[in-house]
């Protein structure tokens, strides 16, 4: 079964940092581009970040710039999210999914959720 | 960055009923757009790719056509299960973009 399982998620406060984990399995991660979405409360999704197969090629969405890292390890079938300066306004679920270029992602993991607070 | 407009924000509509999601592109994507249902507590599942290809396993009561900067995902029969939010997102090009979301839910 083609899966994917994010962790990491929890309460930090503002200025904090954490590291989420995406772990694919049921397919051949190192032959797929990744991405890491995000859901606000009550709210719409937001692409935050790609990689590239190789992991040379990154994008990330202004709102994370400068503060966001994206990374993978094709021989563990894992991908991250390095998030730091954590803000309020990261509070999220933020999803891991796989990409068929031009076509979608799918699958999505089951998301994991991130609190900013004091 | 390529805005997604979708309408309506909000539908109520009943079993059985037909149903239209609209979602305008702010500059042209060619067919790069795929839908999207996603249900409370639950990640999104990709139901349409290249504006108008279902995926397997979705039902054939749902389709999607258009090109350019119009599309349109169409319910034909609605059943219980198909009471969600549904959106738009393009990938002609990063950063990747959303609609807002359509919620649906039953009358």
């Amino acid at each position: 079964e083609v899966q994917l399982v994010e962790s990491g998620g929890g309460l930090v406060q503002p200025g904090g940092s954490l590291r989420l984990s995406c772990a694919a399995s049921g397919f051949t991660f190192s032959n797929y581009e990744m991405n890491w979405f995000r859901q606000a409360p009550g709210k719409g999704l937001e692409w935050i970040s790609y990689i590239s197969i190789s992991g040379t090629t990154i994008y990330d969405a202004d709102s994370v710039k400068g503060r966001f890292t994206i990374s993978r390890d094709n021989a563990k079938n894992s991908l991250y999210l390095q998030m730091n300066s954590l803000r309020d306004e990261d509070t999220a679920v933020y999803y891991c999914a796989r990409e068929e270029p031009m076509v979608g992602f799918d699958p999505w993991g089951q998301g994991t959720l991130v609190t900013v607070s004091s | 960055d390529i805005q997604l407009t979708q309408s309506p924000s909000f539908l109520s509509a009943s079993v059985g009923d037909r149903v239209t999601i609209t979602c305008r592109a702010s500059q042209g994507i060619d067919y790069y757009l795929a839908w999207y249902q996603q249900k409370p507590g639950k990640a999104p599942k990709l139901l349409i790719s290249s504006a108008s290809s279902l995926q397997s396993g979705v039902p054939s009561t749902f389709s999607g056509s258009g090109s350019g900067t119009e599309f349109t995902l169409t319910i034909s029969s609605l059943k219980p299960e198909d009471f969600a939010t549904y959106y738009c997102q393009q990938l002609h090009s990063y950063p990747i973009t959303f609609g807002q979301g359509t919620r649906l839910e039953i009358k």
